[in-house]
């Protein structure tokens, strides 16, 4: 079956613009995590959703923000862009969410591919 | 919060020796602990995990180990190949309910 598919790959945007990341789990996965990975700051969790709710969120400024359609498919969006939100902003997808791991549960979390934000 | 620290950040091996990466984590609720492999460019692929009622777990030429006791994971590979250069993240999932990674380690494995 298809991987997790993240939209689009590579972009440049300019300060002060905002920009929307689009990601597509694996079909019957009703979780997605979003991730920021940086040089410096290396994978840093930005937020989960899980049947269209965020069920979870991490230490970034209100200026990133996301949803989650009926469908499962999920976007991120970063308002006011700065040029400290360069980075590969992944997706990951998994059955029931990372918590939900259980003692022999089949809830592997996959990433896509990434999508490169330059901001300049 | 979860807090997972790893090292080395580098490792250089010559081919078919081993390399083990270790790990350590803060939040004693932790159960999972998965592996992951990112070359140049590319996602970060799972090659092995581990949950917190096992104490290893093998697959092929790579293993991991864990010590709930002390807080800590190892990824050993054996046999190393240049296919095998690339940086390999740590990851542990505790009450924050997310993956929290550890800061990375890049492998090279010379010919």
């Amino acid at each position: 079956k298809a991987g997790v598919t993240q939209t689009p790959r590579y972009l440049i945007k300019t300060r002060g613009q905002q920009v929307t990341l689009s990601c597509s789990p694996i079909s019957g996965h009703r979780s997605v995590s979003w991730y920021q990975q940086t040089p410096g700051q290396g994978l840093q969790f930005l937020f989960e959703y899980f049947s269209e709710t965020q069920r979870n969120k991490g230490n970034f400024p209100g200026r990133f923000s996301g949803r989650q359609f009926s469908n499962s498919r999920s976007e991120m969006n970063v308002s006011t862009l700065e040029l400290g939100d360069s980075a590969l902003y992944l997706c990951a997808s998994s059955l029931y969410g990372p918590q939900k791991q259980g003692l022999n549960s089949g809830n592997t979390i996959y990433f896509g591919e990434g999508s490169w934000l330059t901001v300049v | 919060g979860e807090n997972v620290e790893q090292h080395p950040s580098t490792l250089s091996v010559q081919e078919g020796d081993s390399a083990v990466i270790k790990c350590t984590y803060s939040d004693s609720a932790s159960n999972y602990f998965p592996w992951y492999k990112q070359e140049l460019g590319k996602r970060p692929q799972l090659i092995i995990d581990i949950r917190s009622n096992v104490g290893e777990k093998k697959d092929q030429r790579i293993a991991v180990t864990l010590n709930k006791t002390a807080k800590h994971f190892s990824l050993h590979i054996t046999e190393t190949q240049p296919e095998d250069s690339a940086v390999y993240f740590c990851a542990a999932v505790g009450t924050g309910n997310m993956l929290t990674f550890g800061g990375g380690t890049r492998l090279m494995v010379k010919p």
